[in-house]
């Protein structure tokens, strides 16, 4: 099972909305509406920020977001914080009953 | 609240195995999978395999296929991943997480450093 593809990194200003991308395939992706999000803090364990593509846990911000089309997830962040500075994991259930995570991408906020 | 606590730091030799554990404790244990999540240093999360704490099935990754087993102890709520004929690229934080279809609830993380 291959890494699902986000990019490298991407950046933002404060109060400004950026956008991740995950593109996988038909047997992940795009085959199924558990697309997860993850948010690490260096040194820190992942945390849950989207789940089932556009749900959010409680007590996680309504400026984080998702979405999917097709083969390609996407978290947006709008209102950009300092401390949303972090790197940002998709996830998603496949068609062999596993998980594939992302490559992870690097958010500086300018 | 959920919480997961794993053992301790580990430091293997080559070939040797290792045994990873996760506390859980807030909710019935029986009700989520528990996945192991595995970070290398500087690289991204990689998932390792999930077991049914309802009734101990198993999913491994293929990679990991006959090296790595799952179990859990449903009298204590703690689940359990060893992994054994250990190299230098297993050199890794290992999480454990509470599972549906995300990683809902985290462990804080095993280092598992493996040098000669």
């Amino acid at each position: 099972q291959s890494a699902l593809t986000q990019p490298a990194s991407v950046s933002g200003s404060p109060g400004q909305s950026i956008t991740i991308s995950c593109t996988g395939t038909s047997s992940d992706v795009g085959g199924y509406n558990y697309v997860s999000w993850y948010q690490q803090h260096p040194g820190k364990a992942p945390k849950l920020m989207i789940y089932d593509v556009s749900k959010r846990p409680s007590g996680v911000s309504n400026r984080f977001s998702g979405s999917k089309s097709g083969n390609t997830a996407s978290l947006t962040i709008s209102g950009l914080q300092a401390e949303d500075e972090a790197d940002y994991y998709c996830s998603s259930y496949t068609s062999s009953s596993t998980w594939v995570f992302g490559g992870g991408t690097k958010l500086t906020v300018l | 609240q959920v919480q997961l606590v794993q053992s301790g730091a580990e430091v293997k030799k080559p070939g040797a195995s290792v045994k990873v554990s996760c506390k859980a404790s807030g909710y019935t244990f029986t009700s989520y999978g528990i996945s192991w999540v595995r970070q290398a240093p500087g690289q991204g999360l990689e998932w390792m395999g999930w077991i049914s704490a309802y009734n101990g099935n198993t999913n491994y990754a293929q990679k990991l296929q006959g090296r790595v087993t799952m179990t859990t102890d449903t009298s204590t709520s703690t689940a359990y991943m060893e992994l054994r004929s250990l190299r230098s690229d297993d050199t890794a934080v290992y999480y454990c997480a509470t599972t549906i279809q995300s990683f809902d609830y985290w462990g804080q993380g095993t280092l598992v450093t493996v040098s000669s």
